[in-house]
């Protein structure tokens, strides 16, 4: 079973414009989560999809957005880019909302963003 | 709120050593907890966790014990590797969410 494959794997970006990752959840998996990776803060969590339906957001800006198709595919959006959202961006599937322990999270190898 | 610590890093062994990577944890309710592991260049790969109280996560010779009393979930392997050289994430969630409250990381170096 294919795992979780997030596009692109690098990108470089100028500070104002926006940017658009992709996660493609395994096979089955309806929950999509999004986390940010950075040497000063860590793993951040930015915000879940079930179903098509944002169900849990972490304290970033409104700056970030994401959504999810009926799929389960799901982009994240950073508008406005600033130096600081250079991160990898990673994408994590489940099978479900409310089921932690049966299914714990897996995540794909991430998008690492760099903005100039 | 919720919030996970462990020890820093980084961590140098020589192969076949103990490993101890402590993890301490503050929650409301009944977290779950989880260890990561994350290689180079790659994503995070769940290696282990426990669902409740005196749980015990194994896997791939690494243990973890939840230990509720001391709100602690401190990983163990008896003899490492090279290849276990990697970067380890303690985690836990609450309240049947997917969100991960993850600690700072800590980087593990084997030396032959």
């Amino acid at each position: 079973k294919a795992g979780v494959t997030q596009t692109p794997r690098y990108l470089i970006k100028t500070r104002g414009q926006q940017v658009t990752l992709s996660c493609s959840p395994i096979s089955g998996h309806r929950s999509v989560s999004w986390y940010q990776q950075t040497p000063g803060q860590g793993l951040q969590f930015l915000f879940e999809y079930f179903s098509e339906t944002q169900r849990n957001k972490g304290n970033f800006p409104g700056r970030f957005s994401g959504r999810q198709f009926s799929n389960s595919r799901s982009e994240m959006n950073v508008s406005t880019l600033e130096l600081g959202d250079s991160a990898l961006y990673l994408c994590a599937s489940s099978l479900g909302f409310g089921q932690p322990n049966n299914s714990p999270l897996h995540f794909g190898n991430g998008t690492r963003l760099t903005v100039t | 709120g919720n919030s996970v610590t462990q020890m820093e890093g980084p961590v140098t062994l020589s192969e076949e050593a103990f490993l101890t990577i402590n993890c301490t944890y503050t929650a409301t309710g009944y977290p779950s907890l989880f260890w990561y592991v994350q290689y180079p260049g790659e994503g995070l790969q769940l290696l282990l966790k426990a669902t409740k109280a005196d749980d015990k996560g194994s896997n791939k010779g690494f243990e973890a014990t939840y230990r509720k009393e001391t709100t602690s979930f401190h990983l163990e392997k008896g003899s490492v590797q090279v290849s276990d050289s990697a970067v380890y994430f303690c985690a836990l969630n609450s309240q049947g969410a997917q969100k991960l409250v993850f600690g700072q990381g800590t980087r593990l170096t084997i030396n032959p």
